[in-house]
């Protein structure tokens, strides 16, 4: 079965500062899928990335980076320089396939003015 | 434009009361779900569906039904809601083919009060 942990459960940070977030994930297939979803305040899910097993690429997006690291098992995303609007709760998610996503159960990013 | 739409997208009911929240999408996707969203749990997925007429349970489908008639359409059925089920719900839907290209649109919720 999959899983995915993000130990995190509250995180605040004063703007400007760099913050990073935690994910493992856990699964036995070696074709899977990782993903980040942004929650702000009004409740929708905003897709951030995908990342694919066989990519360990790290990828870097405006203040945005992940880092995927299969050796830990680990895809981590780290926003530079946050912003207030950065604040929202973050989930990571895993999917297998066309199976399911399975998420962790997300972060809340406050970002202090 | 691309999307997932859901209504309600708020709803206050009491115990017992039957509703149906619906779900529809306008990319011909293959694969719809639901997913419930409570405190401290992330998200769950309730049911899925690959294609007309074949759904399947997911993680946490007591309580609820779904049908799926048509492609574009997959409502969330609870016949006796209760007020555990009190939650934000999700739809999602996603192509199938290529794997590849699997990422899942969400519709933008529906925020759910049994009283």
């Amino acid at each position: 079965a999959q899983k995915v942990t993000q130990a995190q459960t509250e995180i605040s940070v004063v703007e400007k500062e760099d913050v990073t977030l935690d994910c493992v994930y856990e699964t036995r297939d070696t074709t899977y899928y990782l993903f980040w979803y942004k929650q702000p305040p009004s409740g929708e899910l905003v897709f951030l990335i995908r990342r694919n097993s066989f990519d360990e690429q790290n990828e870097i997006s405006g203040r945005y980076s992940w880092n995927f690291q299969k050796s830990t098992s680990s895809f981590n995303f780290t926003i530079t320089a946050s912003q207030v609007v950065d604040s929202a709760v973050y989930f990571c998610a895993l999917k297998i396939g066309n199976e399911k996503l399975t998420f962790g159960t997300g972060t809340r990013l406050t970002i202090i003015p | 434009e691309a999307q997932v739409t859901q209504n309600p997208r708020y709803l206050i009911t009491v115990t017992g009361k039957k509703l149906t929240v619906t779900c529809s999408q306008n990319m011909n996707h293959e694969y719809m779900s639901w997913y419930r969203q409570d405190p401290g749990l992330g998200l769950r997925q309730i049911y899925y569906s690959m294609n007309v007429e074949v759904t399947d349970k997911g993680d946490v489908p007591e309580g609820y039904k779904v049908s799926r008639k048509e492609k574009r359409n997959f409502p969330l059925i609870l016949e006796s809601p209760s007020p555990n089920q009190t939650s934000l719900y999700f739809c999602a839907s996603s192509s199938l083919y290529p794997a590849t290209l699997n990422e899942q649109f969400f519709g933008p919720g529906t925020r759910l009060t049994v009283l």
